[in-house]
Parts: C-alpha cells; structure tokens; sequence
C-alpha cells in the first residue's frame, strides 16, 4: 500500500490568499484525522471524521479553516484567508479503527509557508 | 486524555537497550497507553499500544506499572536510526501529542 498521501508537499503563498490541503488516506481505513504541528504549540488535532462524516472539529481554531471528505479516497483541508500565523506542517492521518484500539497512519505532512 | 509527564531529552548508546519512561498518574481505566515516534521532518510513526498488560512488538516492548500510573517503553537494540521525538499518550478518545522525549542515540 502506498500509505497516506499529501499534496502539496510544500507550499508558499501570500497573507490573505486561499490554500488547499488534499490528503489520501490508506485504502479501507474509515477514520482520517488532520493535525497541525508547529514549534510554539506541537502537533494539535484539528478535525476528525468516521466513514467520510465530520466526528468532532473542537480543534479547528477558527472560522477560516474548513474540512470536507467528498468521499473515502480523499479529504482537503482548506484555509481561506491565510494568515502567517498558519504557517506549520499539516500532517493527515488515517486509521482502519478507532483510537483506542488502533494505530494511526500518519502522511508525510504538507509544509505551509504564509507571507 | 490524561496527562503525561516524559523527560525532555535523554542519550543512550547504540547497541544498548533504551528504557523511555512516561508518567500517567491520572489515567483512567479505559485509556490506552500508546508510543510514537517522530523522525525529523517526517510524519510520527506507531509503535505500540497496551492497556493493562505488558505487549512486545518487532520494535519495541511497553511495560506497564500494575497501577496504570506509568509506563515505560523499552527499545531493545538502539540504532542511530532510532534517534527521534518519541512521545507517550494516555488515551481513550483522541490522541493529543504533547512535548515527548528527543532520543539522541550516539555511536
């Protein structure tokens, strides 16, 4: 299995434009999960869903990131402004069942750099 | 999740046995104990798993205390490839990673 996939790897933008996050989990697992890593606040968990449906985004920080999984081979994280402060790597991960009695497969993670 | 408390850095030599210790104290009683690890620049990785007992894995071993309040997760044969962020997470519902332990393991 190729594992969980992410584009872009990298991606730089300017404050205020719009960025999109594509994430493809391993085939067959029914959670994705998206977390963000910087160096003030370590690796935080933004959103997670079941079988394609939004679980709990309590970590989102705010209304300018939105989350969608159209389907099981794909989800996108979307932050429009952009706003320097979210610049971090974006990690997606995917997991064939829940937390406690799974492992997560995590991507190689998309870096952002906002201007 | 429950807190927990690691090290904030330890070294070990390669070739010997690294112990990693993680302090839980406020675990519940349906709250996993899990370990990863995170390469440089790379995603973290799974190692293992365990609630009450003792598990072993190709990587690693996980030893519980038999009160839950801490754990420690044992990589037998440390490699310079084993240098990582190695993080220890009490969990029943979300996986919240906290500050972890940098291994350095040295030649």
């Amino acid at each position: 299995d190729a594992g969980v996939i992410q584009s872009p790897r990298h991606e730089v933008t300017e404050m205020g434009q719009e960025v999109t996050l594509r994430c493809k989990p391993i085939s067959g697992h029914d959670y994705l999960f998206w977390y963000r890593q910087t160096m003030m606040r370590g690796l935080e968990l933004l959103i997670y869903f079941n079988n394609n449906v939004p679980i709990d985004d309590s970590g989102m920080p705010e209304d300018r990131f939105s989350a969608k999984m159209p389907n099981a081979s794909f989800s996108t994280l979307k932050i429009q402004p952009s706003e320097p402060r979210d610049s971090a790597v974006y990690f997606c991960a995917s997991s064939l069942s829940s937390y406690n009695t799974g492992e997560l497969f995590f991507g190689e993670g998309s870096r952002l750099t906002v201007l | 999740d429950a807190k927990t408390t690691q090290p904030p850095s330890m070294d070990c030599a390669e070739g010997r046995a690294a112990n990693l210790p993680c302090n839980h104290s406020t675990i519940s009683g349906n709250e996993y104990v899990y370990w990863y690890r995170q390469i440089h620049s790379q995603g973290p990785q799974y190692i293992i798993h365990g609630l009450k007992n003792n598990e072993t894995n190709e990587m690693a071993s996980l030893i519980i205390t038999e009160d839950r309040k801490s754990s420690t997760l044992i990589l037998p044969h440390a490699t310079l490839r084993d240098t990582a962020v190695y993080y220890c997470i009490a969990s029943y519902y979300k996986l919240s990673f906290g500050a972890g332990t940098t291994v350095t393991v040295r030649a």
